[in-house]
């Protein structure tokens, strides 16, 4: 049961370039996250999916954009990577009770 | 709005004293109530969460907390605090009358004094 998976675990980016991090849950969630966390501001949520096909804005969505295309899997597209989206991000996944977490995408823009 | 409220970013307490993470949520209905810690360098691990029931829930590392539902609040306790408690603990709640969505709050940073 491998529970919520985040790829990759590490990443550095030049400025301006584009990645995607990918996360994929076994758990049969509906609800899916993206958050990033910076020193001292918490979790911040990015987008977040209520269900397969949908996505909705977060606290923090500029310079992102997000593809829900089946229940598993929720990605994280960074178009042009800035300085300011050097963070770590973390995936997770719900329903009802239960609450899961990605151990977490450490991702640096030079 | 519904949101989740965190007293106090940083706690600094001496080991063996009494540890208390405050966190009221503010919700038209009772939600799920949740306490992850997150230690240097890791990843969220689940400490307990309150869904129904019994109001003093019982976690690892000896860990607990209490809903209360007059108060809107789920504080985090420990009788007597560990070097190894140092760590973020985050509240979290999922509302129920809100496509069962997951808020976190901002976090509390425990430290621990020898």
């Amino acid at each position: 049961n491998a529970g919520v998976t985040q790829t990759p675990k590490f990443q550095v980016l030049k400025t301006g370039q584009s990645m995607t991090l990918q996360c994929a849950q076994d758990m049969n969630h509906n609800s899916m996250y993206w958050y990033r966390q910076d020193p001292g501001m918490g979790l911040r949520l990015i987008y977040y999916s209520a269900s397969e096909g949908t996505t909705d804005k977060g606290e923090v969505p500029n310079g992102y954009n997000v593809s829900r295309l089946n229940k598993r899997e929720f990605s994280l597209r960074l178009e042009s990577a800035a300085p300011s989206q050097t963070s770590v991000y973390f995936c997770a996944s719900s329903e009802f009770t239960e609450a899961f977490f990605g151990q977490g995408t450490r991702l640096t823009v030079v | 709005a519904q949101s989740v409220t965190q007293l106090g970013s940083h706690v600094s307490v001496s080991e063996g004293a009494l540890v208390l993470l405050r966190c009221n949520y503010s919700s038209s209905v009772p939600p799920y109530l949740f306490w992850y810690v997150q230690y240097p360098n890791q990843g969220l691990q689940l400490l307990l969460k309150y869904t129904t029931g019994a109001t003093l829930v019982k976690g690892i590392n000896g860990f607990e907390a209490e809903f209360k539902k007059s108060e809107t609040s789920f504080h985090l306790t420990k009788p007597s605090a560990h070097m190894s408690d140092a760590a973020e603990y985050f509240c979290a709640v999922i509302h129920r009358g809100s496509n069962y969505k997951l808020t976190f709050g901002k976090g509390t940073l425990l430290t621990v004094n020898p």
